[in-house]
């Protein structure tokens, strides 16, 4: 079965500075994929960024990027240039191995003017 | 572009009481989810379908049922309702194409059981 950690129920930055959130995951499956959603006070549940697992480059968007690390199961995510707008509870997802998405229970970022 | 459509948004139901979940989308995907979201937690698979005709259990599906008779599609049903199901549900859809795509979710139904 698959599990994902996420142990920083809340972080705060300052706006403009740079924040990271970590999260970790356990799985058997060779072939999984790993996402970062990003749930605003108005609940949408929107993507953040994607990793394949078998890439070893880091995806980016933006100001967004990860830190992948395959062999410690570690999917951290930085924002950078952080934005009033990135407050929200960010969320870490793992799915291999079947149609399942599993959730890690959410970090709570607060962005500090 | 729609995406994911959720109705009702918000719902408060009585103890015992039935009602069922709305949930399209217009991508043509053909796997669909439902979730439900409890205060201070992530996501909770409650039932899924890889197809027209096909549903699964996920880790929650005790005192919900399921049906997806089009590709569109894919309703929730609360049968009995009890205090325990007052939650945020989540619809979502995806496409399996070169590998697990991000998955679209609707913006939610916040259901209250009094």
């Amino acid at each position: 079965a698959q599990t994902v950690t996420q142990s920083q129920p809340e972080m705060s930055v300052q706006e403009a500075e740079t924040v990271t959130l970590s999260c970790t995951y356990d799985t058997s499956e060779s072939d999984y994929y790993l996402f970062w959603y990003k749930q605003p006070p108005s609940r949408q549940m929107i993507l953040v960024i994607r990793q394949e697992a078998y890439k070893q480059q880091n995806a980016t968007e933006n100001r967004f990027s990860v830190n992948f690390q395959k062999a410690a199961k570690s999917f951290s995510l930085k924002i950078s240039d952080s934005q009033l707008g990135d407050a929200a509870m960010y969320f870490c997802a793992s799915q291999g191995g079947s149609e399942k998405l599993v959730f890690g229970k959410g970090t709570k970022l607060t962005v500090n003017p | 572009n729609a995406g994911v459509t959720q109705t009702p948004k918000f719902r408060i139901l009585k103890i015992g009481q039935s009602m069922t979940l709305q949930c399209t989308q217009d991508m043509n995907h053909n796997y669909m989810y439902w979730y439900r979201q409890d205060p201070g937690m992530g996501l909770k698979l409650i039932y899924y379908s890889v197809g027209a005709g096909i549903t699964d259990k996920g880790e929650v599906p005790n005192g919900y049922n399921v049906s997806r008779s089009t590709t569109e599609d894919f309703p929730l049903r609360l049968e009995l309702a009890a205090p325990s199901q007052t939650s945020v549900y989540f619809c979502a859809s995806s496409i399996r194409d070169r590998g697990y795509q991000p998955q679209h979710f609707g913006d939610g139904t916040r259901l209250s059981i009094l």
